[in-house]
C-alpha cells in the first residue's frame, strides 16, 4: 500500500477515444500532482493542484485535462491522443501546500499506450 | 531556472562493493535535493531529502548522500551494493523560492545494476 492509489495500473486506447486516469491519496496531503515519464527523457510536470486549486501548468496540450473535486483525488481526462503522449503517467501528493521541501508520494503509475 | 545532471545512465557494480551514483545540479537559490528510488513497475520512492543543516544526508536501505555547494553536487552513495539495490534512481531539485507544492525538477535517471 504506497498511500497513493492510481487506476488503471495499464490502458491502451485509441487516439479517438477517451478516458480518464484516476488518482486517490489517503495520506492525508494537501498537494496533488500529474508527472509524465517517458523513456529516456526527465519526469515531465504536468499539473499541480495545491487545497484542489490548480497552480500549476506546464505547456500541457489541451488533449490533457486534469479535474481535482477534492484533497483526496485527482483525475486526468484524456481526448484525442497523439502516439508519443503514450508513457507512463505517474500521480503524486505531498504534505503542505507552500512547504516547498515536503517530498513527494508517488502512486505506481498508469501506464498507457495510445494506438 | 534549476536542472539536474545525473552522469552515466547506467551503472553497474558488483555485489559488496560501493555505490556511487552522481547528481550535479543548477539552481539559482539554496536548493533543496531529493533522491528518489523506481523499482520496475513502481512509482518513485524517497530515499532522502537534504533541506539545511548537516550536509551529509542519511536515508533509507544504507544509501547517504552529500551536499557539496562549492561543486553543486548531491552524490548517492552506498558503502556495499545488495542484489536488491538493483533499480533507477533519480535525483531532483526544488527550488526554495516556489511555493503552492514541491515543484521538482528531475535528473533523468541511473539505472544500477548489481552482479554477483
Amino acid at each position: 500500500e504506497t498511500g497513493v492509489t492510481q487506476t488503471p495500473r495499464h490502458l491502451v486506447m485509441g487516439m479517438t477515444n477517451k478516458k480518464s486516469l484516476k488518482c486517490e491519496q489517503h495520506l492525508g496531503h494537501n498537494a496533488m500532482y500529474w508527472y509524465k515519464q517517458s523513456a529516456k527523457k526527465p519526469l515531465e510536470l504536468m499539473f499541480v493542484y495545491s487545497l484542489e486549486e490548480r497552480v500549476e501548468n506546464n505547456s500541457v496540450p489541451s488533449r490533457f485535462s486534469p479535474e481535482c473535486p477534492n484533497s483526496s483525488h485527482l483525475f486526468l481526462h484524456l481526448h484525442t491522443l497523439q502516439p508519443e503522449d503514450s508513457a507512463l503517467y505517474l500521480c503524486a501528493s505531498s504534505q503542505r501546500p507552500g512547504l516547498d521541501n515536503s517530498p513527494l508520494h508517488f502512486g505506481n503509475g498508469t501506464r498507457l499506450t495510445v494506438t | 531556472a534549476q536542472s539536474v545532471t545525473q552522469l552515466g545512465s547506467h551503472v553497474s557494480v558488483s555485489e559488496g562493493a560501493l555505490v556511487l551514483l552522481r547528481c550535479n545540479y543548477s539552481s539559482s537559490v539554496p536548493p533543496y535535493l531529493f533522491w528518489y528510488v523506481q523499482y520496475p513497475n513502481q512509482g518513485l520512492q524517497l530515499l532522502l531529502k537534504y533541506t539545511t543543516g548537516a550536509t551529509l544526508v542519511k536515508g533509507i536501505n544504507g544509501f547517504e548522500a552529500e551536499f557539496k555547494k562549492s561543486e553543486t553536487s548531491f552524490h548517492l552513495t552506498k558503502p556495499s551494493a545488495h542484489m536488491s539495490d538493483a533499480a533507477e534512481y533519480f535525483c531532483a531539485v526544488s527550488d526554495q523560492s516556489t511555493g503552492g507544492g514541491n515543484k521538482l525538477t528531475f535528473g533523468t535517471g541511473t539505472q544500477l545494476k548489481v552482479e554477483l
